[in-house]
């Protein structure tokens, strides 16, 4: 089982360029989410959705969106990159506890 | 704000030895999930506890709860070099927060052969 695939698995951006880091999940898990996570900082939750067709914000939804583009996928976009988003970004997903998560991108905005 | 505070932040041990992290948390809760991180990947479940629950084993896991210090530990025992990794304590709401976790900042173990 492939489980949770996050693409791609290193990007390295220009201050103000944009990019859409995807998701994938096969276990027809019905909720999603992105966290961030930041030497010392643990896991931050930036947008998640409870089900196809929801999203909602979690704790730093600052400088991103999100779709989720069907039950499979759900898609975290950088409009404008900062340097304060340099960062690892994990996606997971979820029907009923626990998390199952992606093994990371690793961004760097320059 | 974080959720979760884990203590030590980082944990040096011998392969043998016990292994003991804790995590303190704010708000009440609806479970709370310890995970395993080996580095350079993502995170992986270990156990979930429920509040009304005090202590939960699973293999060489004992996990502990007490809601009333809004407190858990993870133990460790007999650890093992492929222990070495970092650990996440996580605390899930009421269901009407869709299902999503908090996670406190991890304990750094390393357990040396």
């Amino acid at each position: 089982n492939a489980g949770v695939t996050q693409t791609p698995k290193f990007q390295v951006l220009k201050t103000g360029q944009s990019m859409t880091l995807q998701c994938a999940q096969d276990m027809n898990h019905n909720s999603m989410y992105w966290y961030r996570q930041d030497p010392g900082m643990g896991l931050r939750l930036i947008y998640y959705s409870a089900s196809e067709g929801t999203t909602d914000k979690g704790e730093v939804p600052n400088g991103y969106n999100v779709s989720r583009l069907n039950k499979r996928e759900f898609s975290l976009r950088l409009e404008s990159a900062a340097p304060s988003q340099t960062s690892v970004y994990f996606c997971a997903s979820t029907t009923v506890s626990p998390l199952h998560f992606g093994n990371g991108t690793r961004l760097t905005v320059t | 704000s974080q959720q979760g505070e884990e203590d030590p932040q980082a944990l040096s041990i011998q392969e043998g030895e016990n292994a003991t992290m804790n995590c303190s948390y704010k708000t009440s809760i609806n479970n709370l999930q310890w995970y395993r991180q080996n580095s350079g990947r993502g995170l992986v479940h270990l156990i979930l506890i429920r509040s009304n629950e005090r202590e939960k084993h699973s293999g060489r896991l004992r996990v502990t709860l007490d809601t009333s210090k809004k407190s858990s530990s993870l133990l460790i025992t007999a650890s093992r070099a492929a222990d070495t990794a970092s650990y996440f304590c996580a605390t899930a709401g009421g269901y009407n927060q869709g299902g999503k976790l908090i996670f406190g900042q991890g304990t750094e173990l390393s357990v040396k052969p």
